[in-house]
């Protein structure tokens, strides 16, 4: 299985607002509610930031919000802080023998 | 609190076996299933596959089947993943993860990583 497809690079100054897509197909982000986005800074283990599509886990800011668009998902993150500065992954669960798929990941840089 | 504790950094040869353990706590241990993520350096995650404790049950990426096999150990509450045939593509960090509830695959639980390194 392809992975997801996200842009390799995004960036943005604090306090304003970016959006990180991530494209799949009819087998997963298109025919499941199923997905998630991970923060990862150097040397660190992912931090889920967003599962079920839109769904926040406690303690994740209110700046972090995920939507779906058909084939596409996107995470926005608003009022960029230095600290958001990070790699950005998604995943979807996938109809296959694969059950679940990553994006190639995103590295986002606050300017 | 909720932990997964992972063994420790393995160097091997190539055509050699590993196995990496992931020990959980403070949860029910056969309440979730327990996936395994890894990361080449440099690269992006990539999931192997999932074992449910209480059954047994895996799912395998098909990229891995027939040279992965994740087991559980209830009694001690610690999961495995061992990869075999081993080759330098396969050096990575590799993760233990458990969802935010029973099967969902939003992985809120993560171990510390175990770095495999396979160099002749």
């Amino acid at each position: 299985q392809s992975a997801l497809t996200q842009p390799a690079s995004v960036s943005g100054s604090p306090r304003q607002s970016i959006t990180i897509s991530c494209t799949g197909t009819s087998s997963d982000v298109d025919d499941y509610n199923y997905v998630s986005w991970y923060q990862q800074h150097p040397g660190k283990a992912p931090k889920l930031m967003i599962y079920d599509v839109n769904k926040r886990p406690s303690g994740i800011s209110n700046r972090f919000s995920g939507s779906k668009s058909g084939n596409t998902a996107s995470l926005t993150i608003s009022g960029l802080q230095a600290e958001d500065e990070a790699d950005y992954y998604c995943s979807s669960y996938i109809s296959s023998s694969t059950h679940v798929v990553f994006g190639g990941g995103t590295k986002l840089t606050v300017l | 609190q909720v932990q997964l504790v992972q063994s420790g950094a393995e160097v091997k040869r190539p055509g050699a076996s590993v196995k990496v353990s992931c020990k959980a706590s403070g949860y029910t241990f056969n309440g979730y299933y327990i996936h395994w993520v890894r990361q080449a350096p440099g690269q992006g995650l990539e999931w192997m596959g999932r074992i449910n404790p209480n059954s047994g049950g895996t799912n395998y990426a098909q990229k891995f089947q027939g040279r992965v096999t994740m087991t559980g150990d209830t009694s001690i509450n610690t999961a495995y993943v061992e990869l075999s045939t081993l080759r330098s593509d396969d050096t990575a960090i590799y993760y233990c993860a458990r969802g935010i509830y029973y099967d969902n695959i939003g992985l809120l639980r993560w171990g510390q990583g175990t770095l495999v390194t396979v160099s002749s």
